[in-house]
């Protein structure tokens, strides 16, 4: 089955520790990205990859780091996470950076 | 700045009718956009797109209008069933001089509510 995979779907973590969210897909996509969405706010972009070893900043990268080693896997690192990125992250997948297939999304929680 | 906006936060019909979401944009330069459904606990899911180059696509029950005089794109639903009900979201897909920037802007989103 075709999908975007994220884990964990759920985290609470403390203020400072560092913490890895894992994306994958399985559509031999080029195109893989990260959001997250808040309420009042929607959806907004962190960071994506046109391809292997290439990412950008999306329009709130602060805080966040990406890597894409591969073409299937492209994780979200925060470094020092702090409360105000408690929110609802989705990373998506897209044949070419159009049409983008999201994940189920993960949860978290700083304290 | 560049923003994606709806019209209404929330939008109620009842079964059977139609309905009509309404997305505004302001880049000009946009390319492609895109409207999405999220159901509670789901990610957004594709529903239909449309490049600048249309005015109008249809799919299964819904059909998107661009306007790109007013920079204003709808969506249609047509019988709108119970699981219609969603946020709707349209999207905004940045193009540059060399094609697909890979950035997309999304709207604040419009709540549907089905009445039986």
């Amino acid at each position: 089955e075709a999908q975007v995979t994220q884990n964990p779907r759920y985290l609470i973590t403390v203020t400072g520790k560092k913490l890895t969210v894992t994306c994958s897909q399985n559509m031999n996509h080029e195109y893989m990205s990260w959001y997250r969405q808040d309420p009042g706010l929607g959806l907004r972009q962190i960071y994506y990859s046109m391809n292997v070893e290439v990412t950008d900043k999306g329009d709130v990268p602060e805080g966040y780091k990406v890597s894409r080693k591969e073409k299937r896997n492209f994780p979200l690192i925060l470094e020092s996470p702090s409360p105000n990125q408690t929110s609802l992250y989705f990373c998506a997948s897209s044949p070419q950076g159009d049409t983008q297939y999201f994940g189920p999304g993960t949860r978290l929680t700083v304290l | 700045g560049e923003s994606v906006g709806l019209h209404l936060p929330t939008l109620s019909v009842q079964e059977g009718d139609n309905s009509i979401i309404n997305c505004a944009y302001s880049n000009s330069a946009s390319d492609y956009f895109i409207w999405y459904k999220q159901e509670s606990g789901k990610g957004p899911q594709f529903i239909i797109d449309i490049r600048s180059n249309m005015d109008k696509r249809q799919g299964q029950r819904v059909t998107v209008l661009l306007n790109k005089t007013v920079k204003h794109l709808s969506l249609q639903i047509a019988a709108t069933q119970p699981g219609d009900s969603a946020v709707y979201f349209c999207a905004e897909n940045m193009w540059g001089g060399s094609g697909n920037t890979g950035k997309l802007i999304f709207g604040q989103g419009t709540t549907l509510q089905v009445k039986p």
